[in-house]
């Protein structure tokens, strides 16, 4: 079965380094998602892409958090700057149609841990 | 903000049991689904209920929706070890453009 994979499974990185998160998604997927969860509580939607543009963001994607797709298959989270309150499991996801166009499935990777020291 | 409240926020019990999580949710919907998320793993859906469905099943899942109440229930009958797992319900946003997760349940099913 197609499979979102992300890379780092974990990262650690001293505060105010950069870091670069990496996501495949399945291959025939158009639409892309970062979320995030910290420790213990919920999962948070981060941001939205389709066709090289973010759709939608939400207000923890600020502006040190930004996202690309650098080629055909990688979809990147980077933050630039990171801060103590950036660790956190991220989470790609994917679907083929698009959350607003009632087929809004999402499939997930499992996730990458970054912790922030 | 569009977002379910999962309840209970954590549930015990014995292998062989039902387990019943509730979410409740403020605004109309289109659909509502539910995902399973192991822990460190990522989020696995599980099922979708649109808004003119009551009940759904799929295998030992079974999700009912009750528009009136604003309310989706997921019962897992006969649970076994491994449906340990937190459990979330996600619903769109107000704009229809990102799906939002709760807090979810926390599930532990002991042997």
């Amino acid at each position: 079965e197609p499979e979102v994979t992300q890379t780092p499974s974990h990262q650690v990185t001293q505060m105010g380094q950069e870091v670069i998160l990496r996501c495949v998604p399945i291959s025939n997927h158009l639409y892309f998602y970062w979320y995030r969860q910290i420790l213990g509580q919920k999962v948070e939607f981060l941001v939205s892409f389709y066709n090289n543009e973010i759709s939608e963001k939400s207000e923890i994607f600020d502006d040190q958090f930004s996202v690309e797709r650098p080629d055909g298959s990688n979809f990147t989270l980077k933050i630039r700057s990171t801060k103590l309150e950036d660790s956190a499991m991220y989470f790609c996801a994917s679907n083929r149609q698009g959350i607003g166009q009632g087929a809004n499935v999402l499939t997930f990777g499992a996730g990458s841990r970054l912790t922030v020291l | 903000s569009q977002q379910g409240e999962e309840d209970p926020q954590a549930l015990s019990i014995q292998e062989g049991e039902n387990a019943t999580m509730n979410c409740s949710y403020k605004t109309s919907i289109n659909n509502l689904q539910w995902y399973r998320q192991n822990s460190g793993r990522g989020l696995v859906h599980l099922i979708l209920i649109r808004s003119n469905e009551r009940e759904k099943h799929s295998g030992r899942l079974r999700v009912t929706l009750d528009t009136s109440k604003k309310s989706s229930s997921l019962l897992i009958t006969a649970s076994r070890a491994a449906d340990t797992a937190s459990y979330f319900c996600a619903l769109l946003n107000q704009a229809g453009t990102a799906l939002i997760f709760g807090k979810g349940t926390t599930l532990s099913v002991s042997s």
